[in-house]
């Protein structure tokens, strides 16, 4: 069975220091990677996504992420934030070569504080 | 832009009541799905639907049915409500290729049971 963790529930930081969420995952198969972020009263929205090709994914606002197989992992960073990261970021792992095979996966979350 | 309307933003029902809530999105996604949002557990998935008319239990579904007679929507139904079942429900679509198509998402449902 796969599953996912982010290792962090909390994370605080000041204003434009740079920062790294981390998920790692387990899977037997090869997976599909996402980020999403959600911001306060709102629904998620994706961040970035690896599904195959080079490791190191560019998404949107300044974020990436690294893509390493053999750890298992796809942190996500961001060199410098501002106060308007601060939101809560997910981390999905899917699975599945058909619709009624797939499984999605979310991690618990990881909330992002930036403070001045 | 994929727009993912869900019918209420904030809800108050009764224990026992019968709930629906409604999800409609507007980019004749095939997929469809119900999440429940709470705090330390994440999104776990309740059900989808890859087309009108079916539907694949997800991690969650006791409590719970679906109903998606038309493409473009999604109910999601608490059959008798339980104040276990107060949480954040998220929907979402996606185009196919469920496993490897980023999801688009609405607002959310905050919903009560009292």
């Amino acid at each position: 069975a796969q599953s996912v963790t982010q290792l962090d529930s909390q994370v605080p930081v000041f204003e434009e220091a740079p920062v790294e969420l981390r998920c790692n995952y387990s899977s037997s198969v090869s997976v599909y990677l996402f980020w999403y972020v959600q911001y306060p009263n709102q629904g998620l929205q994706l961040l970035l996504k690896y599904l195959s090709g080079s490791t190191l994914v560019k998404g949107i606002n300044g974020f990436e992420a690294e893509f390493n197989k053999s750890q298992t992992s796809f942190h996500l960073r961001k060199p410098s934030v501002h106060i308007s990261d601060t939101a809560e970021f997910f981390c999905d792992v899917s699975v599945g070569s058909n619709q009624a095979g797939t499984a999605l996966i979310f991690g618990k979350g990881t909330t992002l504080s930036v403070s001045s | 832009d994929v727009k993912v309307t869900q019918s209420s933003r904030y809800l108050v029902k009764r224990t026992g009541e019968k709930v629906f809530l409604e999800c409609v999105q507007d980019m004749d996604h095939e997929n469809m799905f119900w999440y429940r949002q709470d705090p330390g557990l994440g999104l776990r998935l309740i059900y989808f639907s890859y087309d009108v008319k079916m539907k694949e239990k997800g991690d969650i579904p006791e409590g719970y049915s679906v109903s998606r007679e038309k493409k473009e929507r999604f109910s999601l139904i608490l059959e008798s409500a339980s104040t276990n079942q107060t949480s954040m429900y998220l929907c979402a679509s996606s185009p196919p290729g469920a496993a490897y198509q980023p999801q688009h998402f609405g607002d959310g449902t905050r919903l009560s049971i009292l």
